[in-house]
């Protein structure tokens, strides 16, 4: 089955410190994407970052950066550098290729706290 | 307006009632979606438009209702809605249904059904 792990239900990190969030997938495809989410209490889920199965390279955008091990399914989201706008919820989410469309599922979050 | 609307932001409704979200996405994309988030759940998929085409039910009960009468609208009739629907409706849109495409998120309705 496709699914998405997130074994953090809630994280703290010291605001200026780097934080890494957990994920795990499951697929037997072998194309596929990961994607980073952040919900602030607002709502609104916010587009992080990006990875491709085929892509050798690990993702990066500011300080975010995506820790992707294909063979151990994993891909972590590392943020540098914390700041106090970073306390949110986390979400990691895949793409599959169904058979009409991509579909994105989503694992179950990660709260984040930033501590002054 | 940029990026992708969503009114109302909060509803509060009788499972008697009859209303309608809407989702309005300004990036010129071809694919919306509707997605659930309840308390303590992922994100459930609801459905899926591509060029004002549906093109994926998730096994929606009927008493919800999507309406595309174009690729930026996107709307959710509800009727005799139950307590367990009530949660937040995320709306989103992608350049395209498949890809390595980013889906961009409205900013939800919370619905809270009395």
């Amino acid at each position: 089955a496709q699914k998405i792990t997130q074994t953090q239900p809630g994280m703290f990190v010291q605001e200026k410190e780097a934080v890494t969030l957990d994920c795990t997938y499951d697929t037997s495809d072998q194309s596929y994407g990961l994607f980073w989410y952040k919900q602030p209490s607002s709502g609104e889920m916010i587009f992080l970052i990006y990875q491709g199965s085929y892509d050798e390279q690990n993702a990066t955008e500011g300080r975010y950066s995506l820790n992707f091990q294909k063979a151990r399914k994993s891909a972590n989201l590392v943020i540098s550098a914390s700041q106090l706008g970073d306390s949110a919820m986390y979400f990691c989410a895949m793409r599959v290729e169904e058979t009409s469309y991509d579909k994105v599922i989503f694992g179950p979050g990660t709260s984040l706290s930033v501590i002054p | 307006e940029t990026g992708v609307t969503q009114t109302p932001r909060h509803l509060v409704m009788g499972m008697t009632n009859k209303k309608s979200l809407k989702c309005e996405q300004h990036l010129g994309h071809n694919a919306m979606y509707w997605y659930k988030q309840s308390a303590k759940k992922p994100l459930e998929l609801m459905f899926v438009y591509n060029f004002k085409e549906q093109t994926e039910n998730n096994s929606v009960p009927s008493r919800f209702s999507p309406e595309c009468p174009n690729s930026s609208h996107l709307f959710l009739h509800l009727h005799t809605l139950q307590p367990e629907d009530s949660a937040l409706y995320l709306c989103a849109s992608s350049q395209d249904l498949r890809g390595d495409y980013e889906q961009y998120f409205g900013p939800g309705t919370r619905l809270t059904v009395t």
